[in-house]
């Protein structure tokens, strides 16, 4: 079955204390993102790969980091997580760059206290 | 700047009854895409529909219409004789050439639809 999956599904950590949040497709995808959602806001992309080993920030990258050492996987990295990154999260990936439409994972609930 | 506004955060309805949520865009590329999502209670992101920026036709999925204006900048989504079943958060996004093939979203409207 075609998807993306992202690992844990929930999350509660204390401020500081290093998390990596997996993303994992399945489909043979190039571009790959990190949003996060926040009430009122939206999606916020946070970092994008548009192919191995080429990652770029989004709109709301500080605090992250991301890597894309293969093409299925591109986890979300909090180094010293804060409370202000409580939030959830969605990794997606697409074919292409543009059209495509975008399979997003079914999200990461993080919770920084 | 490029900018997805939804100005509706709520929307409350009687089943039955029709509802359109309003999406507005700005942004400076002229190729361009527009995308509607469904984020349902349970918290997936549910694809609905993509449009190019030069296609301004009109499209109907049974229940669901769209409406794409260019002159108006709006892609808009009608629900006709809503259903307890279409209550979710909806999202509008544009996805653009320029800095990477980014695709921003709108806040979402959130929709009741009561029985």
């Amino acid at each position: 079955e075609a998807q993306v999956t992202q690992n844990p599904r929930y999350l509660i950590t204390v401020t500081g204390k290093k998390l990596t949040v997996t993303c994992s497709q399945n489909m043979n995808h190039e571009y790959m993102s990190w949003y996060r959602q926040d009430p009122g806001l939206g999606l916020r992309q946070i970092y994008y790969s548009m192919n191995v080993e080429v990652t770029d920030k989004g709109d709301v990258p500080e605090g992250y980091k991301v890597s894309r050492k293969e093409k299925r996987n591109f986890p979300l990295i909090l180094e010293s997580p804060s409370p202000n990154q409580t939030s959830l999260y969605f990794c997606a990936s697409r074919p292409g760059l543009l059209m495509e439409e975008q399979y997003f994972g079914p999200g990461t609930r993080l919770t920084v206290t | 700047a490029q900018k997805v506004t939804q100005a509706q955060t709520e929307i409350s309805v009687v089943e039955k009854e029709d509802v359109t949520l309003d999406c507005v865009y700005e942004t400076r590329d002229t190729t361009y895409y527009l995308f509607w999502y469904k984020q349902p209670p349970s918290g997936e992101l549910v694809f609905l529909i993509r449009r190019n920026s030069f296609d301004e036709q009109n499209e109907i999925s049974g229940r669901y219409s769209w409406n794409f204006q260019k002159s108006t900048s709006s892609f808009n989504f009608t629900i006709t004789a809503s259903q307890v079943v279409d209550s979710a958060v909806y999202f509008c996004a544009l996805r653009y050439h320029t800095g990477g093939f980014k695709t921003i979203f709108g806040a979402g409207t959130r929709l009741f639809v009561k029985a």
